[in-house]
């Protein structure tokens, strides 16, 4: 079975631009969750998506945003880029909510705003 | 504000001897407790969690410990391996709020 793939792999943006990122889940799993990695931070919780509607939502500004497809499958997008939106963003899913003890990571992308 | 807080960003233990990794929180609502265990270049894999009512859980060897009187948590990886080097971080969920908190990670080197 074919694990969480997220596209691209990296990315390097400039202030100002909009970025989409794309993540597919495991075959049959039906939530999608995004994270933010700095290392100041650490993990961060941006949203979930569960059955194309957003489930819930981390402390982000609305710069970020999200959506998720029939199929599952997920996208994250910011607009107007900063400088601290640089991170490795980490998509993560399992096969309903609240498994959160059974989600699957991808290998993230790795943003990097100039 | 960091709900979850992991103090110590590496750690150096000898290979075969017991690696210890702390976490801080300040809800004393969190409902439920994971370590998520991270190589680099991947996503971080599940390792093991702890539910509020308890006060320890083991697999293998890896134990979780929780006290929560002092709101801390430990992971205890008994022998250390030399494939234990990673970063670990731990994070707490808030069921009702369906929300969690992950600690910004602790670096173990497991050294042969």
């Amino acid at each position: 079975k074919a694990g969480v793939t997220q596209t691209p792999r990296y990315l390097i943006k400039t202030r100002g631009q909009q970025v989409t990122l794309s993540c597919s889940p495991i075959s049959g799993h039906r939530s999608v969750s995004w994270y933010q990695q700095t290392p100041g931070q650490g993990l961060q919780f941006l949203f979930e998506y569960f059955s194309e509607t957003q489930r819930n939502k981390g402390n982000f500004p609305g710069r970020f945003s999200g959506r998720q497809f029939s199929n599952s499958r997920s996208e994250m997008n910011v607009s107007t880029l900063e400088l601290g939106d640089s991170a490795l963003y980490l998509c993560a899913s399992s096969l309903d909510r609240g498994l959160l003890n059974e989600q699957f990571f991808g290998p993230g992308t790795r943003l990097t705003v100039l | 504000d960091q709900q979850v807080k992991q103090n110590s960003p590496s750690l150096s233990v000898q290979e075969g001897r017991i690696s210890i990794l702390n976490c801080d929180y300040t809800n004393s609502m969190f409902d439920y407790f994971l370590w998520y265990k991270k190589y680099p270049a991947e996503g971080p894999t599940f390792l093991i969690s702890i539910s509020s009512i308890k006060d320890k859980n083991e697999d293998g060897r890896f134990t979780v410990f929780l006290n929560k009187s002092a709101k801390h948590l430990s992971l205890h990886i008994v022998p250390s391996q030399p494939g234990d080097s990673a970063v670990y971080f731990c994070a707490a969920i808030l069921y009702n709020f369906n929300k969690f908190y992950f600690g910004s990670g602790t670096k173990l080197n497991v050294k042969p």
